[in-house]
């Protein structure tokens, strides 16, 4: 079993729509991190949570420690955020997700 | 501030031969982390440099070394290159132990292509 494991692997959806991914992790941390990979290999860190809930313009990242689990959402999703979204998790190095493959068609 | 950069961006090499990627890191940052990236597939970790000495490393062989610097920059070698070795190189800095910052930032990245 993988350490850190997102849900789904792919997703395909029209503008507009919500879109949620999901990670869970079995480790221990000190921080979990939401990236963005686009096409061409640029890696931008989006997230970092320890507790809570962040927003960030039309992405909201939320974490449950006592569960395990933390939600990427994106609202009014947009062709532009069409790219890979990675969860990893901070254990004094990051442990990755395998990423989410996220697709919106115009 | 510049950010995390890394040198080349593109590199190609030949079986065999011996390739050197650098990294610079966030200004403030003392920790450089390495990943290897093929094409396809999630990032793997190779090490961590702080204090100029490795303080982690993933399942690497020894062909893969490094090494940090005073000033924090880091380079990533790799000898006798196999093609497998062709991959995206990523290197990222932060401050965790010094500032307890787990923020990550990344560099760009090395593009390899071993032929």
């Amino acid at each position: 079993k993988n350490e850190v494991e997102q849900s789904p692997q792919n997703l395909t959806a029209q503008e507009g729509e919500f879109i949620t991914i999901n990670c869970s992790y079995s480790v221990g941390i000190s921080a979990l991190h939401w990236l963005q990979q686009h096409p061409g290999g640029g890696i931008v860190s989006l997230f970092m949570l320890s507790s809570g809930k962040k927003k960030h313009g039309r992405l909201i990242a939320t974490i449950n420690i006592q569960e395990k689990h933390s939600s990427l959402h994106i609202t009014a999703s947009h062709p532009r955020d069409s790219a890979v979204y990675i969860c990893a998790v901070w254990d004094y190095q990051l442990i990755w997700g395998a990423g989410t493959k996220l697709i919106i068609k115009p | 501030d510049a950010g995390v950069t890394q040198s080349p961006t593109h590199l190609i090499k030949t079986r065999g031969q011996q390739v050197t990627l650098r990294c610079s890191p966030k200004s403030g940052h003392d920790t450089v982390s390495w990943y290897q990236q093929a094409l396809g597939q999630g990032p793997q970790f190779i090490f961590q440099y702080y204090e100029e000495e490795e303080r982690q490393r993933g399942n690497f062989p020894d062909r893969f070394s490094g090494h940090q610097f005073p000033n924090y920059s880091s380079e990533l070698n790799v000898n006798a290159l196999l093609l497998g070795d062709s991959a995206l190189y990523l290197c990222a800095s932060s401050s965790p132990w010094t500032s307890g910052t787990y923020e990550q930032y990344f560099g760009p990245g090395t593009r390899l292509t071993v032929t």
